[in-house]
């Protein structure tokens, strides 16, 4: 069966510092995956998909940025975290179709 | 800019009673439609879908309606349960930008005693 991993579930980081989040798939092959941001009080944000290795689209411009470097690895990365990057970061995977969203767990980020 | 709006930011029903969710979209490439159910620090669920060629679709208690004209899609639980309080995500994907979903910003739901 498929599984999605996510970590870590929680982060506090200091402003300027810098961020990475991982995200695995297991148990598929080629899987369409997802970034998204949920800010207090906001709905979930679209922030990077890659639909194959090395295809990054950014649906949202900020400091953020994505890498897809094996089939089943997602990573999120900044290099200066400002404190608006806080929010609850989700990873999701999906196959070649419009259902089948799974999300991960989700990793609680606050910048102080 | 926001392609799927969730205009209602909370629904409060009582137990038994039909809850109704409402969602508008803007982007008219959107081909399929989605609803997610959240609950505090986790990941959402998949509820239930629905396709374009498609204006209903039911699983148990939850239908979900859509009118492509309007570009309105409603979500109905009825009864509605205790249990069903959560965030409630509408979303819609296309399929000339990788089935990514644009969430909607939620309903959150409470369904009381």
């Amino acid at each position: 069966s498929q599984t999605i991993h996510q970590w870590p579930a929680t982060l506090v980081q200091p402003v300027g510092s810098p961020l990475s989040l991982e995200c695995t798939v297991e148990g598929t092959s080629n899987p369409n995956l997802y970034w998204y941001r949920q800010a207090a009080g906001r709905g979930l944000q679209l922030l990077f998909y890659s639909v194959g290795i090395g295809q990054i689209s950014s649906e949202v411009p900020q400091n953020l940025s994505a890498s897809r470097p094996q089939d089943r690895q997602f990573i999120l990365s900044s290099k200066k975290l400002l404190l608006s990057d806080s929010g609850f970061y989700l990873c999701a995977w999906s196959l070649q179709v419009p259902y089948g969203y799974t999300f991960g767990s989700g990793t609680r980020l606050t910048v102080v | 800019d926001q392609q799927v709006k969730q205009n209602s930011p909370s629904l409060s029903v009582q137990e038994g009673r039909i809850s109704i969710l409402n969602c508008d979209y803007t982007n008219s490439m959107f081909d399929y439609f989605l609803w997610y159910k959240k609950y505090p620090a986790e990941g959402p669920t998949f509820l239930i879908s629905i396709s374009s060629i498609k204006d209903k679709n039911e699983d148990g208690r939850f239908t979900v309606f859509l009118n492509k004209s309007a570009k309105h899609l409603s979500l109905h639980i009825v009864p509605s349960q205790p249990g069903d309080s959560a965030v409630y995500f509408c979303a819609a994907s296309a399929r000339n930008s990788g089935y990514a979903l644009n969430f909607g910003k939620g309903t959150s739901l409470l369904v009381t005693p």
